[in-house]
């Protein structure tokens, strides 16, 4: 089945440091890709979402600045968590979105979820 | 606009118990629903989906049905195990709002033997 991965898994890093996640869909192109957050023992939530050669769109409260995205190829998107504070720690989820055909209702989709990044900000 | 209210947890059960986690939605248009799996330390899986009314999605002996009538696309397992013993996630997926997943607040599950 299609593949999703992220890099890296798991990052410490000190407060005022960049980091960046990679998304990877490992054999399939993927035109449009998510961004997630999961703090702990909560749900997921949508941070962005990102097109293949376009701006990304963010939600509501997310701050574009803060967290940059580019989504640079069909299979890689990127999400930099700029001048990391504590408060950034959480666990950062991507998802790619691959058409799996169409029907008389438009084109079947799918997403396929990454297995997540771990960021701990000290 | 769309959203996701599941049960909440935590729920503990003995194996071989039987196991429903309610999930019901609102959406806008003519959502496909899934059910996600989240075991410790992992990312999200997909267990089980179905995309239109009245079908029904199984995997690994779960399954769930998406009734419009009651909105509802509510997780059973007859005998559940030990293994079974994780975070599940409903959630939504409108092709009309970019096919963006909204997702329940998730239901921990914790099998004792």
């Amino acid at each position: 089945g299609a593949v999703v991965s992220q890099h890296p898994s798991w990052v410490i890093c000190k407060s005022g440091t960049s980091v960046k996640i990679e998304c990877r869909s490992l054999d399939f192109q993927a035109t449009t890709m998510f961004w997630y957050r999961q703090f702990p023992k909560q749900s997921l939530m949508l941070m962005a979402t990102s097109n293949e050669g376009s701006k990304a769109t963010y939600e509501q409260g997310v701050e574009k600045d803060k967290f940059l995205i580019n989504h640079a190829s069909l299979t890689l998107s990127t999400l930099t968590v700029t001048s990391a504070h504590p408060e950034d720690s959480s666990f950062y989820i991507c998802s790619a979105s691959r058409v799996l055909g169409t029907s008389g209702s438009g084109p079947q989709e799918t997403q396929y979820f990454g297995p997540g990044t771990r960021l701990l900000v000290l | 606009g769309n959203s996701v209210t599941q049960m909440e947890g935590p729920v503990t059960l003995s194996e071989e118990a039987f196991l429903t986690i309610n999930c019901t939605y609102t959406a806008t248009g003519y959502p496909s629903l899934f059910w996600y799996v989240q075991y410790p330390g992992e990312g999200l899986q997909l267990l089980l989906k179905a995309t239109k009314a009245d079908d029904k999605g199984s995997n690994k002996g779960f399954e769930a049905t998406y009734r419009k009538e009651t909105t509802s696309f509510h997780l059973e397992k007859g005998s559940v195990q030990v293994s079974d013993s994780a975070v599940y996630f409903c959630a939504l997926s409108d092709r009309y709002t970019g096919n963006q997943f909204y997702f329940g607040t998730g239901t921990s599950l914790t099998v004792i033997p």
